[in-house]
């Protein structure tokens, strides 16, 4: 079963419009951390938020917000008045301890990213 | 400064070779990574390590064979080069030890993409 599933593989919107990018998480554990990455045509991996399982507070950065439900373990992503700049692959992830190394370490696991294409 | 920087950008060889990545950090961190980036995007982890120490090894074949000289350096040599491992390499660290949940931000190299030809 994938720990972290994007169900939306590519999303297109026109310039100003709204979009969500939906993430859904599977986990055991009560402690845990949820992270978004954006890669940009240009290939690197962007850093934009982390929060821990405990804090359940939407968050929001300028035009980004996130919005967390452990009741669905829903972790999705909403930009708002998108530009073309936000033109990436965005992946949602998980990390949590390793069982396959005795919890010993922890993993991040990537979804499979949504391409979001905003067109001018 | 560049965080997280690893070398070459692009690396075309002929299957059969042997190759390196090679990957420094200068953010003083503990833990460093490499993952592998597939056609469709797919990220998945091929190695952590920690303190020039191995800790996670993800089923991958032994013709891959990290070496962290320090815990500022980690390096991916590739032996046998095949098709199949065509790819985006990406090498990350991080300030925890990978046994902290509470410091796990990773960050990340600009990526190799290799080309097995």
């Amino acid at each position: 079963a994938q720990k972290v599933t994007q169900a939306q593989t590519e999303i297109s919107v026109v310039e100003k419009e709204d979009v969500t990018l939906d993430c859904v998480y599977e986990t055991r554990d009560t402690t845990y951390y949820l992270f978004w990455y954006k890669q940009p045509p240009s290939g690197e991996l962007v850093f934009l938020i982390r929060r821990n399982s405990f804090d359940e507070q939407n968050e929001i950065s300028g035009r980004y917000s996130w919005n967390f439900q452990k009741s669905t373990s829903s972790f999705n992503f909403t930009i708002t008045a998108s530009q073309v700049v936000d033109s990436a692959v965005y992946f949602c992830a998980l990390s949590e301890p390793a069982r396959d190394y005795g919890g010993a370490t922890n993993k991040l696991i990537f979804g499979t990213g949504t391409l979001l294409a905003v067109q001018p | 400064d560049t965080a997280v920087s690893q070398t070459p950008k692009y690396l075309v060889t002929q299957m059969g070779n042997d190759k390196s990545i090679k990957c420094e950090q200068n953010l003083g961190h503990d833990t460093m990574y490499w993952y592998k980036q597939d056609s469709k995007k797919f990220l998945k982890i091929m190695f952590s390590y920690n303190n020039k120490e191995l800790i996670i090894n993800e089923t991958v074949p032994n013709r891959f064979s990290p070496k962290s000289p320090d815990k500022a350096h980690l390096n991916l040599h590739i032996n046998s080069l095949e098709l199949g491992d065509s790819a985006v390499y990406f090498c990350a660290s991080s300030p925890g030890t990978g046994l902290d949940l509470t410091n796990e931000k990773l960050f990340f190299g600009s990526g190799t993409q290799l080309s097995v030809l």
